[in-house]
């Protein structure tokens, strides 16, 4: 099962910031929190990830809460092109640990309206 | 970053038939891949994880002689459904899981279709 909860949907309105909670209380102190997101009739992409500290990337922004039990994926300024259903996800190592499999719960449908 | 393909993008057979689908990493070798299943309006469901030169590992539930995987080279992992039926009609999507890279890439997905 997915270690992770997130809420069904959010709207948004483009050009605005959209920001997108998930609560993982079970994450333990070597999880990376991996956040993915689907465009329709597509695979999943790669949003961004990070450990402890706020990550940004071109893409977007990641705040984790200091005690890591909950971390927000923000969209500075959405676009129609943002409108997927994004994934938080916790790896799980596969063999070795040196390959990590992700379990996908059922995210989040963003949905940004003109 | 690295590129997944999968081939087809789609496939529409008929119930009984067999059906392969094939998952290659275009610029990288990949010891390890996963196979996901993707029913309308659902999340995705990991299937079985596929190593090179070795036997796949199915999760629970999912029919080893029914999904076959082969992963005989570094860049090629191939899915072939054997006898689908209409409820084996899903999104499959391969996936990549070299740790080095700390985003992990998936394929398009290959939509089947079977009638």
């Amino acid at each position: 099962d997915a270690k992770t909860t997130q809420p069904n949907s959010m709207e948004s309105n483009e050009e605005e910031p959209v920001h997108l909670p998930c609560n993982h209380s079970t994450i333990s102190g070597t999880d990376y929190i991996h956040w993915y997101r689907q465009l329709p009739s597509q695979g999943p992409e790669y949003v961004i990830h990070g450990l402890t500290s706020n990550v940004n990337n071109r893409m977007a922004s990641l705040a984790i809460a200091e005690d890591r039990k909950s971390s927000t994926l923000i969209l500075h300024r959405a676009t129609l092109r943002d409108a997927a259903v994004y994934y938080c996800i916790l790896r799980d190592p596969v063999g070795g640990g040196s390959n990590y499999k992700l379990t996908f719960g059922k995210g989040t449908l963003l949905t940004v309206n003109p | 970053g690295a590129v997944v393909s999968q081939h087809p993008s789609w496939v529409i057979c008929k119930s009984g038939t067999s059906v392969k689908i094939e998952c290659r990493s275009l610029d990288f070798q990949a010891t390890t891949m996963f196979w996901y299943r993707q029913f309308p309006k659902q999340s995705l469901m990991l299937m079985a994880t596929s190593n090179e030169g070795s036997k796949a590992t199915y999760e629970q539930g999912v029919e080893k002689d029914k999904f076959l995987i082969n992963h005989a080279s570094l860049t090629l992992s191939t899915l072939t459904v054997t006898s689908a039926h209409p409820e084996d009609s899903s999104f499959y999507i391969c996936c990549t899981g070299l740790y080095s890279y700390n985003e992990q890439f998936f394929g398009p997905g290959t939509r089947l279709t079977v009638l």
